[in-house]
């Protein structure tokens, strides 16, 4: 079926650094996705969205890419932070007017100071 | 936005007892969904949990296992009945709020259950 992946499931970065986390959809039906951060021990935490008209949105240290034409989206974080450790997951939303997103598998972003 | 209690937030169970959990939202919201999330892994949805009838349960979650309540606009109890080690994972409560139309879930902390 069709589904949301991931490319890489650890990521190191160096504290100041810029992060880019990855993210694969196959599913072209889907008209919006959205990234969510989970830091340990609590729950999803919603970061940035994006529908499927655009190509990239922007918001404070964060950009959301989205290519269609390879189903590739993608969450580039500036200036990277300890802070930023956590794990990242992309979501799409189901078509056909659900508002239940389906998530994909999640990568772990480890900031070293 | 919205804030969401969960109680417990983390028990440990002995296999073949149930657990209920609760899950309490400050403001009255349309939609409400339960996840799982297994160790290491993304989150599955078990259900949604519909005000004043049974919920919708996703493919490979049951109501005799999973049995869910919706008793209003700001609570939801989900239970996990006859607990195997398998069952061992974060259950998390999430609500949609009305009006916003975007998809945007909000997240309670989850309850961390370990089935031994």
């Amino acid at each position: 079926g069709e589904s949301v992946g991931l490319h890489l499931p650890t990521l190191s970065v160096q504290e100041g650094d810029n992060s880019i986390i990855n993210c694969a959809y196959s599913n072209s039906a889907s008209d919006y996705f959205i990234w969510y951060k989970q830091e340990s021990g609590k729950g999803p935490q919603f970061i940035i969205d994006i529908r499927s008209n655009m190509d990239k949105r922007q918001g404070q240290r964060v950009t959301v890419l989205l290519n269609k034409t390879v189903k590739h989206l993608s969450l580039q974080i500036a200036a990277t932070q300890p802070g930023d450790s956590a794990v990242y997951f992309c979501a799409e939303k189901k078509g056909g007017g659900s508002y239940i997103p389906t998530f994909g598998r999640g990568t772990s972003l480890i900031v070293h100071p | 936005s919205a804030v969401i209690s969960q109680k417990p937030s983390r028990d440990i169970c002995q296999r073949g007892t149930s657990l209920t959990i609760q899950c309490q939202v400050d403001s009255q919201v349309t939609m409400m969904f339960w996840y799982r999330q297994q160790p290491g892994q993304s989150l599955t949805l078990i259900a949604t949990a519909n005000q004043g009838s049974e919920a919708t349960y996703e493919s490979g979650f049951v109501i005799d296992k999973f049995p869910i309540s919706r008793p209003n606009l700001t609570f939801s109890t989900l239970t996990v009945s006859n607990m195997s080690p398998e069952d061992s994972s974060i259950y998390l409560c999430s609500v949609e709020i009305q009006g916003a139309g975007t998809g945007e879930l909000f997240f309670g902390e989850g309850s961390r259950l370990t089935v031994l």
